[in-house]
């Protein structure tokens, strides 16, 4: 069982577009982090959000964590083909400050052709 | 500041023999994670460590699989015994003390044949 559920698995999309990935949990979350992660390379960290309700917008990234922390989204403005990557959530398990594992959502693959 | 470093990038093992990663973490940093990333499975975690100790390993396979965080140097992830269903991507993470922002090395990938 896949404790973080990523939707869409797979986005194909124009240069220019809007979309949103969402990433959906039964289980609460003391933090919340996205990551692109590029063939053949490791996760980068884009974002981490904290507090149920937040917004953080990186350019043209906004990323919102739900106000009871067991989802989160992200939304890009006016795609371009260097945000093709594979998008991975991941969240800290609820359990104060364990500070340990991350539980990883499978991904959406995005793909902005020219 | 150099990011978190992994060694070698690919290596290659028939089976039965022993595969051996390395993982520096970032400056700083004193808390390293292990994953390994199947194709369609996504990354899964193995295990925790701090300097000298090993804080979680639930992730990891009790047997062939051990992991290390000496004193000195890098993190080990040993494999003994390497089987075809250990080829995979595997993963070091670092972070600082006090917040759960992991930082990852570019892999290691492990093909057994």
């Amino acid at each position: 069982t896949q404790l973080l559920e990523q939707s869409p698995q797979f986005l194909s999309i124009q240069e220019g577009e809007n979309l949103t990935v969402y990433c959906n949990s039964s289980s609460v979350f003391s933090s919340l982090q996205w990551y692109r992660q590029e063939p053949g390379e490791g996760p980068v960290l884009l974002v981490t959000v904290v507090t149920g309700g937040e917004v953080k917008k990186l350019k043209r990234l906004t990323f919102q964590f739900g106000d009871a922390r067991k989802d989160s989204s992200l939304h890009i403005t006016a795609a371009q083909p260097g945000d093709t990557g594979l998008y991975l959530c991941a969240g800290d398990s609820d359990r104060g400050s364990t500070l340990g594992r991350l539980y990883f959502g499978r991904g959406t693959q995005l793909t902005v052709w020219p | 500041n150099a990011g978190v470093m992994q060694n070698p990038r690919h290596l290659v093992r028939r089976r039965g023999q022993e595969a051996r990663l390395r993982c520096s973490p970032m400056k700083g940093h004193s808390h390293v994670y292990w994953y390994r990333q199947l194709p369609e499975e996504g990354l899964k975690f193995m295990v925790y460590l701090q300097k000298e100790n090993i804080i979680d390993e639930s992730g990891m396979p009790k047997e062939r699989f051990s992991a290390e965080f000496p004193k000195e140097g890098p993190s080990i992830l040993r494999i003994q015994q390497v089987v075809r269903g250990d080829s995979a991507a595997y993963f070091c993470a670092s972070r600082q003390a006090t917040y759960n922002e992991q930082f990852f090395g570019p892999g290691t990938r492990l093909t057994v044949l």
